[in-house]
């Protein structure tokens, strides 16, 4: 059981460039969700899903895609990246959206030049 | 719109001391709120999730305790040791929408 993993842990862009940020789980969670951490800042809440074949927006959506077409992955795409989006992103997943603790992603760590 | 507030964003303590971290939130009408760990370059681990009814939860030497109509939790960690050394983070689950609304974390040092 790995949990939650995500590809790749550090990446650097150059402003304009697109790229997938991988997510996985084996849990058969239902939900998951990506988020960015800014330092001096709480986690916002990119995009989330609340099982296969349904996605939704959340606080900081713009400049960010998603898919769900499995259960197990749920990647993020970044259309056309900027300096704005340097930062640290989370993939997290949980039984469902209400009361199920959620379960976190190591992280990965994106530098837009 | 929910705002959640950790205070002090960094504190540093002897090996041994009990202490004490708070979280604050400006909206009651929570579903849940959980208490993580972060640790440098690594993922959230949960260490507590209360309930919108419940009063705390305890986990070995972390007590979590929730007071919904002050706006307030803390994290209380009895006698301290080094490993527990990183940032813990707060959350609060929103009961409109189940989204988690973070706060900013505090930064723990503990010295040997």
């Amino acid at each position: 059981n790995a949990g939650v993993t995500q590809t790749p842990k550090f990446q650097v862009l150059k402003t304009g460039q697109s790229m997938t940020l991988q997510c996985a789980q084996d849990m058969n969670h239902e939900y998951m969700s990506w988020y960015r951490q800014d330092p001096g800042m709480g986690l916002r809440l990119i995009h989330y899903s609340v099982g296969a074949g349904i996605t939704d927006q959340g606080e900081v959506p713009n400049g960010y895609n998603v898919s769900r077409s499995t259960t197990e992955d749920f990647p993020l795409r970044l259309l056309s990246a900027a300096p704005s989006q340097t930062s640290v992103y989370f993939c997290a997943s949980s039984y469902g959206q209400t009361a199920y603790e959620q379960y976190f992603g190591p992280g990965t760590r994106l530098t837009v030049t | 719109k929910q705002e959640v507030t950790q205070i002090p964003a960094a504190l540093s303590v002897p090996e041994g001391e009990n202490l004490v971290l708070n979280c604050s939130f400006t909206d009651s009408a929570i579903y849940n709120l959980q208490w993580f760990r972060q640790d440098p370059g690594k993922g959230l681990t949960s260490l507590l999730l209360i309930q919108s009814s419940q009063r705390e939860q305890t986990s070995g030497r972390l007590n979590a305790s929730l007071d919904k109509s002050s706006g307030r939790s803390t994290l209380y960690i009895a006698a301290s040791q080094p490993g527990d050394s990183a940032t813990y983070l707060c959350a609060v689950k929103e009961d409109s929408n189940y989204q988690l609304i973070w706060g900013a974390g505090t930064k723990l040092i503990i010295k040997p």
